[in-house]
């Protein structure tokens, strides 16, 4: 019963460098998203997907990417890391027609 | 645009304590509004939810109610827990935007001492 599940869980890059993170769900969930959280900030979406081959902007997608090739997958990398791009980063799915989010443990990200 | 507001704290009780912590809302239409809470190290987790005007939304001792007039949904527990100590996230979903997220307020941190 894994739900939704992030890789890696901890991650230091150096400014310039680039990752990708990797979100896997096995709810069969047509909906995905990411989020980072910044203290004082709340969580912020970034990217989300309606579908395989799918995605959209959200309210920070700048210094993102995302690719969700298969409809158990969804990805976010980061081309070229930032310090500002320090942040907690969240995975989250869920149905069409069931409002509530099921989200993944996270991945803490610092960029030095 | 959206937005929601609550306060940040951390909100410290001593146990058994009542509990409040207030949100508000602003968005067009009828948004689905959400109490989500976050335990150390973990992810979020759906505490509870409402859907329309004066729903009740109701869940190991948590109760919110969806008040349009006063555009609110503030969390209440009549006696508290030191396993409650956890953030505490209002959210709201907007009315017929389909996938959209859920936008979130800042956290509330909540700290219950035995």
């Amino acid at each position: 019963n894994a739900g939704v599940t992030q890789t890696p869980k901890f991650r230091v890059l150096k400014t310039g460098q680039s990752m990708t993170l990797l979100c896997a769900q096995d709810m069969n969930h047509e909906y995905m998203y990411w989020y980072r959280q910044d203290p004082g900030m709340g969580l912020r979406l970034i990217h989300y997907s309606v579908g395989e081959g799918t995605t959209a902007k959200g309210e920070v997608p700048d210094g993102y990417n995302v690719s969700r090739l298969k409809k158990q997958n969804f990805l976010l990398g980061l081309e070229s890391a930032a310090p500002s791009q320090t942040s907690v980063y969240f995975c989250a799915s869920r149905t069409p027609t069931n409002e509530k989010l099921f989200f993944g443990s996270g991945t803490q990200l610092s960029v030095l | 645009g959206n937005s929601v507001t609550q306060m940040e704290g951390p909100v410290t009780l001593s146990e058994e304590a009542f509990l409040t912590i207030n949100c508000t809302y602003t968005a067009t239409g009828y948004p689905s509004l959400f109490w989500y809470v976050q335990y150390p190290g973990e992810g979020l987790q759906l505490l509870l939810k409402a859907t329309k005007a004066d729903d009740k939304g109701s869940n190991k001792g948590f109760e919110a109610t969806y008040r349009k007039e006063t555009t609110s949904f503030h969390l209440e527990k009549g006696s508290v827990q030191v396993s409650d100590s956890a953030v505490y996230f209002c959210a709201l979903s907007p009315t017929g935007r389909g996938a959209d997220g859920l936008t979130f307020g800042k956290g509330t941190h909540l700290i219950i001492q035995p």
